[in-house]
């Protein structure tokens, strides 16, 4: 399973973009990456997954290099409610033996 | 979207005594669920994969009597702490794999306090 490496924590203000990079070095040929925010006392929601290249849904985009070592999560305009913690995950959906080890996120902070 | 509903989300209980949480799949059929616990100001570490119909896969360093796992439908994984002593308190989250993109979907977490 491919470890993943995250900056423990970060701050920002209100209405930036947050960029929060994860390593993953040893990332499989079919292994996807995903990300998952969590607030305190609750579990991980869903944010995106991709493969390569680019991904962007409604809260946030997914930047992959072509060598797939590493991963972007960008959070644009950032507000208070995003304070959470974020984890990047590796691993192939739908596999039967699929499970997904977290690392230990980034804390991301925002203040006013 | 899929949602996975853990219950109950919060309990107390006396040193020595067993506590069951449930994680119930509410609009999929989930054939493999996760459990995994979380202390303060950690991550989540992996603690069995529950397979319907099958004996769990328990992760190392997880004792196995210890944290029963039970997963008798597509739709319910249960997870028993037995003789539960204070160094068992801790956030007990479930998830489950489903949707057409083998999206893993986390239950809201069930916070256990031992006396």
């Amino acid at each position: 399973l491919a470890k993943t490496t995250q900056p423990i924590s970060m701050d920002s203000y209100e209405g930036q973009e947050v960029n929060i990079t994860c390593s993953h070095n040893n990332i499989a040929t079919n292994d996807y990456i995903t990300w998952y925010q969590q607030f305190p006392s609750q579990g991980p929601r869903f944010i995106i997954q991709g493969y390569k290249t680019k991904v962007t849904n409604e809260v946030a985009s997914l930047f992959i290099p072509a060598d797939r070592k590493s991963s972007t999560l960008s959070l644009p305009r950032v507000s208070l409610s995003d304070t959470a913690v974020y984890y990047c995950l590796v691993g192939v959906p739908m596999d039967s033996s699929y499970k997904l080890i977290f690392g230990s996120g980034t804390r991301l902070l925002v203040r006013p | 979207g899929a949602v996975v509903s853990q219950h109950p989300s919060w309990v107390i209980c006396k040193s020595g005594t067993s506590v069951k949480i449930e994680c119930r799949s509410l609009d999929f059929q989930a054939t493999t669920m996760f459990w995994y616990r979380q202390f303060p100001k950690q991550s989540l570490m992996l603690m069995a994969t529950s397979n319907e119909g099958s004996k769990a896969t328990y992760e190392q360093g997880v004792e196995k009597d210890k944290f029963l796992i039970n997963h008798a439908s597509l739709t319910l994984s249960t997870l028993t702490v037995t003789s539960a002593h204070p160094e068992d308190s801790s956030f007990y989250i479930c998830s489950a794999l489903g949707g057409l993109a083998g999206e893993l979907f986390f239950g809201e977490g069930s916070r256990l306090t031992v006396l």
